[in-house]
């Protein structure tokens, strides 16, 4: 168990709909990730906050938002689902800021099937 | 930009023996290495990371060393058992602005040991 907690484990939705995705970081950690994983596609980043600021943005499609609440757990919305959107979606947490060995702890991953 | 290359699977052994897992990657500045483990139905584990050129990185057997002359972090272990059957994936993290940290991943290599 990494500490890092994601709900709902699995969700299925229809395409054009809206949904949430939530995480609880590890204890005492300030820096929140969101990847995607994919077959086509791998293992994506989506974006990081530290302690509620965005720090960094990778392929996240305009769809997509995030943010990080005061208490530091944090949200990953997605609006306008398509088929495609389908994947395993990864949120990750780490305490310390700006050292690139950090080590990047992952929660157990949201299964979102948009049929 | 920034990318990880893994020796193509899936990859099939018989308990006991020798594992190697090639990894090379390409960087543009000093970036830290890291191997992540999925199992079956869970999230991604950390197995092992090294910070710095020559550096090992060592854990439940597994080993890998940090070579930048030949910009590989190959995963090593020399009796290897059914339990390490999963999904293997080497990652980087290079140089941070602002405090941005990025994991670059490979796409991952299926092991699965026999018997």
């Amino acid at each position: 168990d990494s500490g890092v907690t994601q709900t709902p484990k699995h969700l299925i939705t229809a395409t054009g709909q809206r949904v949430t995705l939530r995480c609880s970081p590890r204890s005492g950690d300030l820096s929140v990730y969101w990847y995607q994983q994919s077959l086509d596609q791998g293992l994506q980043f989506l974006i990081q906050y530290y302690n509620g600021e965005e720090r960094a943005k990778g392929n996240i499609l305009e769809r997509f938002s995030a943010q990080q609440f005061p208490d530091l757990h944090s949200e990953l919305n997605l609006s306008s689902l398509e088929l495609g959107d389908s994947a395993l979606y990864f949120c990750a947490s780490s305490f310390r800021d700006g050292y690139s060995g950090n080590t990047i702890y992952f929660g157990e991953g949201s299964w979102l099937t948009v049929v | 930009g920034d990318s990880v290359t893994q020796m193509e699977g899936p990859v099939t052994l018989s308990e006991e023996a020798f594992l190697t897992i090639n990894c090379t990657y390409t960087a543009t500045g000093y970036p830290s290495l890291f191997w992540y483990v999925q199992y079956p139905g869970e999230g991604l584990q950390l197995l092992l990371k090294a910070t710095k050129a020559d550096d090992k990185g060592s854990n439940k057997g597994f080993e890998a060393t940090y070579r930048k002359e030949t910009t590989s972090f190959h995963l090593e272990k020399g009796s290897v058992q059914v339990s390490d059957s999963a999904v293997y994936f080497c990652a980087l993290s290079d140089r941070v602005i602002q405090g941005a940290q990025k994991l670059v991943f490979g796409q991952g290599t299926r092991l699965t040991i026999n018997p």
